[in-house]
């Protein structure tokens, strides 16, 4: 089945220090989305990622979809404490929607 | 005007107790998701539905039931609870299958079987 793989599961950082955390998938995606889920929140939508190559941003954060659409990433600049929560990729294989294992941000003040 | 609402927020009870969770929509989506989040944080697909066709995921028990009474509702029944049925229960939603357009979640429903 389908397997959306994220790393790292945890990463503790300095505020101001950048972050990155990878998805892979074992299937090629029509297209990935990343959401954002605070301690004791509900996921929330950041972006989606449609094209081979693609890259956006929104501010301090950088979302990039790979040749292969298979894999993506999402690199913070700059660390806040309000960055502080886990972060998650997710894509269509066939009519289910996958999430990926998920990274924990902890922004140290 | 709250987007995806499930209720209740927090359920205890028994093992071996049946037990509803409800869930409504008012974005007018099509599709209809449960999601189950474990205390890694690891976010499991459970059932995705919408008016046509319910898909459900291998792995979910058969203990395990949506209902959906119609297109603005997918209420998530449990019977015979088992510790390990302790979790976050996520219902969302989103037009085509979240090929194009984003899942919305509602705030979620904190599951404690004791």
């Amino acid at each position: 089945g389908q397997q959306v793989m994220q790393i790292p599961q945890y990463q503790h950082v300095q505020e101001g220090e950048d972050f990155t955390t990878y998805c892979n998938s074992s299937t090629t995606l029509s297209n990935i989305q990343w959401y954002k889920q605070r301690p004791g929140g509900h996921p929330v939508f950041l972006i989606q990622l449609v094209k081979s190559g693609e890259v956006k941003k929104q501010k301090r954060l950088t979302f990039q979809f790979g040749e292969a659409k298979k894999n993506s990433s999402l690199h913070i600049t700059a660390t806040q404490t309000t960055d502080v929560g886990t972060y998650f990729c997710a894509g269509p294989t066939g009519n289910q929607f996958y999430f990926g294992t998920g990274t924990s941000l902890t922004v140290i003040p | 005007d709250t987007a995806v609402s499930q209720t209740p927020k927090y359920l205890v009870t028994q093992m071996g107790n049946d037990k509803s969770i409800k869930c409504e929509q008012n974005l007018g989506h099509d599709t209809m998701y449960w999601y189950k989040q474990d205390s890694k944080k690891f976010l499991k697909i459970m059932f995705s539905y919408n008016n046509k066709e319910l898909i459900i995921n291998e792995t979910v028990p058969n203990r395990f039931s949506p209902k959906s009474p119609d297109k603005a509702h997918l209420n998530l029944h449990i019977n015979s609870l088992e510790l390990g049925d302790s979790a976050v229960y996520f219902c969302a939603s989103s037009q085509g299958g979240g090929r194009y357009s984003p899942l919305h979640f509602g705030n979620g429903t904190r599951l404690t079987v004791t």
